[in-house]
């Protein structure tokens, strides 16, 4: 069964400080890994993705980092800020189709 | 402005009756997709499409229905047979498997059963 399980639920983090979540899946022929951001009463918005063949990409203050051999990848967020507070999900999809495999979502509230 | 659009927002029904969500897109996406959410937990795949006229079940597709006529619309029809239909649904779209693999979703609709 294709899973990818997420952890941890929630999480709270000061303001300015690191927020991480982890992600781990179980098919091998997953290729493409994208993370959302969620906003309550809205649809989930592509926050950042990544593909096997790098380790870690990085765009602002939201960093993922990817380790084939675990079959894990990871969301950092650094520097969080209050606009941040959001639920995120991690995802996944294989090349010879769209369909993405979900993690539960992780809440995260950051404190100012 | 280029978009998904769900209507209703809010939606309420009585049980026993079918409801129809609507979805439509125009991105000029080949791939469409329905997913349940419901409270603190992941998005759950109903039906998706990745062609006109053609469409398959997801993890959870009894008690729905869908129907894709046209490219930008692909509503969801939520049956009787749905024994806990309250949720929240939201519609995605991608360019399909020949233009890249991000999903883009609209607001969703928040439906609940009375």
């Amino acid at each position: 069964q294709q899973q990818v399980k997420q952890s941890p639920q929630s999480l709270i983090v000061q303001k300015g400080g690191i927020s991480i979540i982890n992600c781990a899946y179980e098919n091998t022929a997953f290729d493409y890994f994208p993370w959302y951001q969620q906003f309550p009463g809205k649809g989930p918005a592509l926050l950042i993705a990544i593909r096997p063949d790098v380790s870690e990409k990085k765009e602002g203050r939201f960093t993922i980092s990817f380790n084939k051999s675990a079959k894990q990848f990871s969301l950092h967020i650094m520097d969080s800020q209050p606009g941040d507070s959001a639920t995120y999900f991690c995802a996944a999809s294989r090349a010879a189709g769209n369909k993405l495999t979900f993690g539960g979502g992780t809440r995260v509230l950051v404190k100012p | 402005d280029g978009g998904i659009t769900q209507s209703p927002k809010y939606l309420f029904r009585k049980e026993g009756q079918n409801v129809t969500l609507s979805c439509e897109q125009n991105l000029n996406h080949d791939a469409m997709y329905w997913y349940r959410q419901d409270p603190g937990q992941g998005l759950r795949l109903i039906y998706y499409s990745q062609i006109v006229n053609d469409f398959q079940k997801g993890d959870i597709a009894e008690g729905y229905s869908v129907s894709r006529e046209k490219k930008e619309s692909f509503p969801l029809t939520v049956t009787s047979a749905q024994k806990n239909p309250t949720a929240f649904y939201l519609c995605a779209s991608s360019p399909g498997t020949s233009g890249g693999h991000e999903q883009f979703f609209g607001p969703g609709t928040r439906l609940t059963v009375l």
